[in-house]
């Protein structure tokens, strides 16, 4: 099974909407990460997040940790069609110098 | 632009060879790390080097090694290649101010085992 899950697959939405993609554990994380792809490209760090609780920013993009350090949630408000592209989440397993992956969510914004 | 180059883009082998991929980060980045992702698929860690020593590494053979030199640059080397080590290879070098990391990815190497 995934270590780390992510929810939804894929999403399609209209442009101005708000949406939100989930990222969950079994594990307590030592850090959790978001990145954006697009097709066959590298990957694009948007933010890390370390504290329980910790939230962040970054333009329309909004990350919030769980106080257990297992679940993630990704917020885009108002999207546009420059928000599409593939959502990832990872994590650095605690004690251990190894990072894990989401499977991915592929975002579509409809102009 | 994140600073972090990678070289070749694209690489076509076949199977047995060895292979070595080239990354470039930005000076002052000890950190470089690398992962293999396969079409559709999430990335997967390889390594990571930091101070150019191997400090973490995921479910991979010994035949996947690597090496970080003192010039903020390092590679991949693959060897007796396989026909699913086609994938696309990422670099990353990772920099660490008041306590917050940033990442910067490389555009990748694609590599195409035949």
């Amino acid at each position: 099974s995934q270590e780390l899950e992510q929810s939804p697959q894929s999403l399609i939405v209209q442009e101005g909407k708000n949406l939100t993609i989930n990222c969950t554990s079994s594990k307590t994380l030592y850090g959790l990460y978001w990145y954006k792809q697009k097709y066959g490209e590298g990957l694009i760090f948007l933010m890390m997040l370390q504290k329980g609780g910790e939230e962040k920013s970054h333009e329309k993009i909004t990350a919030k940790l769980d106080e257990k350090k297992q679940q993630s949630s990704l917020h885009i408000t108002a999207s546009q069609p420059s928000h599409a592209g593939i959502y990832l989440c990872g994590a650095l397993r605690l004690g251990t110098y190894k990072y894990i992956f989401g499977t991915g969510t592929r975002l579509k914004v409809l102009a | 632009e994140t600073g972090v180059t990678q070289s070749p883009t694209h690489l076509i082998k076949t199977r047995g060879q060895q292979v070595t991929l080239r990354c470039s980060s930005q000076s002052g980045h000890n950190t470089v790390s690398w992962y293999q992702q396969a079409l559709g698929q999430g990335p997967q860690f390889i390594f990571q080097y930091y101070r150019e020593e191997e400090n973490g590494r995921g479910n991979f053979p010994p035949r996947f090694s690597g090496l970080q030199f003192p010039n903020y640059s390092s590679e991949l080397n693959v060897n007796a290649l396989e026909l699913d080590d086609s994938a696309l290879y990422l670099c990353a070098s990772s920099s660490l101010t008041s306590g917050e990391e940033t990442q910067y990815f490389g555009p990748g190497t694609r590599l195409l085992v035949l």
